[in-house]
């Protein structure tokens, strides 16, 4: 079974500032994905980025950025230049499949608060 | 357009009440799912829809019945439910079963409560 680990539950960081989310994950497989969401106080969940483990370079989008350590089995997410907005929780997870399963499995979660 | 659409936003029922969650899509994904938020938790799969057929129900009390009645549309069908119940219910879709590099899309979700 794969597994998701979010150590910090929660951050603070000054706008205009980066900031770094940890994740690191337990799978046997080869090939797998580890995707990055956000959940704000709506509820709503957003996807935000995603890293295959056969890609060669980490995944960016926009202020997202992946810093994958395959070796070491980490995903964290680097926001750069914080904003207001990004206050919220945020989530690592991995898809796990199955014949009989396809789910995403998510760590616990880790609050960032921006401040002005 | 990456849009999952879900309604009621709140809903408050009564133990005996019987109540629906809907959810919509037009990506035309294949995959349909429901999962469910307790306070401070990630969320948790409840069903899984393929192609409009329940594949996977991870035994989930009957009180919460799914529905798909055809591809874009989702339903959650609730009664009798207990307080524990009360939850956010979340909608997500993805281009088809299976593949481990696709993202699933989750719609705003239902803040339900039981009372």
């Amino acid at each position: 079974a794969q597994k998701i680990t979010q150590t910090q539950p929660g951050m603070f960081v000054q706008e205009k500032e980066a900031v770094t989310l940890d994740c690191t994950y337990d799978t046997s497989d080869q090939s797998y994905g580890l995707f990055w969401y956000k959940q704000p106080s709506s509820g709503e969940m957003i996807f935000l980025i995603y890293q295959g483990s056969y890609d060669e370079q980490n995944a960016t989008e926009g202020r997202y950025s992946l810093n994958f350590q395959k070796a070491r089995k980490s995903a964290n997410l680097v926001i750069s230049a914080s904003q207001l907005g990004d206050s919220a929780m945020y989530f690592c997870a991995m898809r796990e499949v199955s014949y009989n399963t396809d789910k995403l499995i998510f760590g616990t979660g880790t609050r960032l608060q921006v401040f002005p | 357009d990456t849009e999952v659409t879900q309604t009621p936003k709140h809903l408050v029922m009564g133990m005996t009440n019987k109540k629906s969650l809907k959810c919509e899509q037009h990506m035309g994904h294949r995959a349909m799912y429901w999962y469910k938020q307790k306070a401070k938790k990630p969320p948790e799969l409840m069903f899984v829809y393929s192609y409009e057929k329940l594949s996977i129900n991870e035994s989930v009390p009957s009180r919460f019945s799914p529905e798909c009645p055809n591809s874009s549309l989702l339903n959650l069908h609730l009664h009798a439910l207990q307080p524990e119940d009360s939850a956010l219910y979340l909608c997500a879709s993805s281009q088809d079963w299976g593949p481990t590099n696709t993202e699933a899309f989750f719609g705003q979700g239902t803040r339900l409560t039981v009372v």
